[in-house]
């Protein structure tokens, strides 16, 4: 029982380029998101999906996309990597449809430096 | 919108000895659900214990209880027997019923002192 697989755990890019990190959960969950943890701000919701084919932001969206082509496969990408955006990213998953009290399961997560 | 405020972000104890960890939010729901996620240096983000907000009894879970009080819009988190494993951070989470977007507070770092 994997749960929810982030990669890569670690990440340096440099200012301008481009990569998407790749999020999975074999737990057949209709709910996925990705968090940003900043020091001293806990952890900001980026993007969230209630399903494949639908995707929404969060409250810190710009400079991220996201699509769910899958129930299983969340990526997210960041189009053109910014210092600001040195970050640890999470992804998590929970059943939208199973009840209100579900637990989000989270990835391992990954740490993004921008140079 | 709803707001997750931890005014303590430091905190360290005597191995075995009971700590209690702040939170308050602000709501103008009536229906919610409220946690508590621990984060060790292995940077995992674990449940510890989750409270509905129309249960009056306060949630527990072996050495780690909640004080939940409604009206104050407070939810704090009290662990009993303090071990070196409890070392961490810690963050206590807002959902709103039938929303599944999560609400976190800024954390609190608690060491345990051997």
């Amino acid at each position: 029982n994997a749960g929810v697989t982030q990669t890569p755990k670690f990440q340096v890019l440099k200012t301008g380029q481009s990569m998407t990190l790749q999020c999975a959960q074999d737990m057949n969950h209709e709910y996925m998101s990705w968090y940003r943890q900043d020091p001293g701000m806990g952890l900001r919701l980026i993007h969230y999906s209630v399903g494949a084919g639908i995707t929404d932001q969060g409250e810190v969206p710009n400079g991220y996309n996201v699509s769910r082509s899958t129930t299983e496969d969340f990526p997210l990408r960041l189009l053109s990597a910014a210092p600001s955006q040195t970050s640890v990213y999470f992804c998590a998953s929970s059943n939208h449809r199973q009840g209100s009290n579900t637990e989000a399961f989270f990835g391992q997560g990954t740490r993004l430096t921008v140079v | 919108a709803q707001t997750v405020t931890q005014s303590q972000p430091e905190m360290s104890v005597q191995e075995a000895e009971t700590v209690t960890l702040s939170c308050t939010y602000d709501t103008s729901e009536s229906n919610y659900y409220l946690f508590w996620y621990k984060q060790p240096p292995s940077r995992q983000m674990i449940l510890v214990i989750r409270q509905e907000a129309y249960k009056q009894q306060n949630a527990t879970e072996n050495r780690f209880s909640v004080n939940f009080q409604k009206a104050a819009k407070s939810f704090s988190l009290k662990i009993s027997d303090s071990q070196l494993g409890d070392t961490a951070m810690y963050f206590c989470a807002f959902r709103a019923f039938g929303n599944e977007k999560l609400t976190f507070g800024t954390g609190t770092r608690l060491t345990i002192i051997p």
